[in-house]
């Protein structure tokens, strides 16, 4: 079985902290991916990955980075944490051949106060 | 990307099988369907997917209409584990991004 996994399930930050959002997956994935999840706006791309040490943007980029220096390791970066991005983050990891199954990670659930 | 129509809500009965519909009209012919679910507290979940025929596997059946602009999940036996958000979700071949939309939630009762 795929397995995806976050680093937390739950965080609480101060609004300016520098937050780390961990992910890593098992299955050799060429792909991977950075979600957030809130009521009413589903899930929403933040960025995301084709491979090592490449990143593209994804519909919500802005207030976040992202690295990948290693295939199954892909981090989101938070450089200064505020209140609005206080949310659910999922990682998924994805085959690198039609029909690109997503697999997910349980989620970190954010807090920025 | 092409849209999809789901309801927002189904309820069933446990033990019961579940047609949980989808439409996309726009759909072009090298699209994908695919359906995922989110149970609670968890990340959302691959289901099946679908082309052009129908498909079974352990979890679920798609069922795929001939002109393929609609399509419909079949859960042949409802358990209370099976309440979730369900979407459909369409993805282009080549193009790797799927969009969620707000999917179906879906109510079991005993």
């Amino acid at each position: 079985d795929v397995k995806v996994t976050q680093s937390s399930r739950y965080l609480v930050k101060r609004t300016g902290e520098k937050v780390f959002l961990e992910c890593v997956q098992d299955m050799d994935h060429e792909n991977m991916f950075w979600y957030r999840q809130d009521p009413g706006l589903g899930l929403r791309l933040i960025y995301f990955s084709y491979d090592v040490k490449m990143k593209e943007k994804g519909d919500i980029p802005e207030g976040y980075s992202v690295s990948r220096e290693k295939k199954e390791r892909f981090s989101l970066i938070l450089e200064s944490a505020s209140t609005n991005q206080t949310s659910m983050y999922l990682c998924a990891s994805q085959t690198g051949a039609p029909p690109y199954e997503q697999y997910f990670g349980p989620g970190t659930r954010l807090t920025v106060t | 990307d092409a849209k999809t129509t789901q309801p927002n809500s189904m309820e069933s009965n446990e033990e019961e099988p579940v047609h949980l519909p989808c439409n996309h009209s726009t759909i072009s012919g090298t699209d994908y369907i695919h359906w995922y679910r989110q149970l609670p507290s968890q990340g959302p979940e691959y289901v099946i997917h679908g082309l052009t025929s129908n498909v079974n596997n352990r979890m679920a059946s798609l069922a795929i209409a001939e002109d393929r602009k609609s399509s419909t999940l079949i859960l042949h036996r409802a358990t209370l584990r099976d309440a979730a958000v369900y979407y459909c979700i369409l993805s282009r071949a080549g193009a790797q991004k799927l969009v969620f939309g707000q999917g179906t939630r879906l109510t079991i009762n005993p």
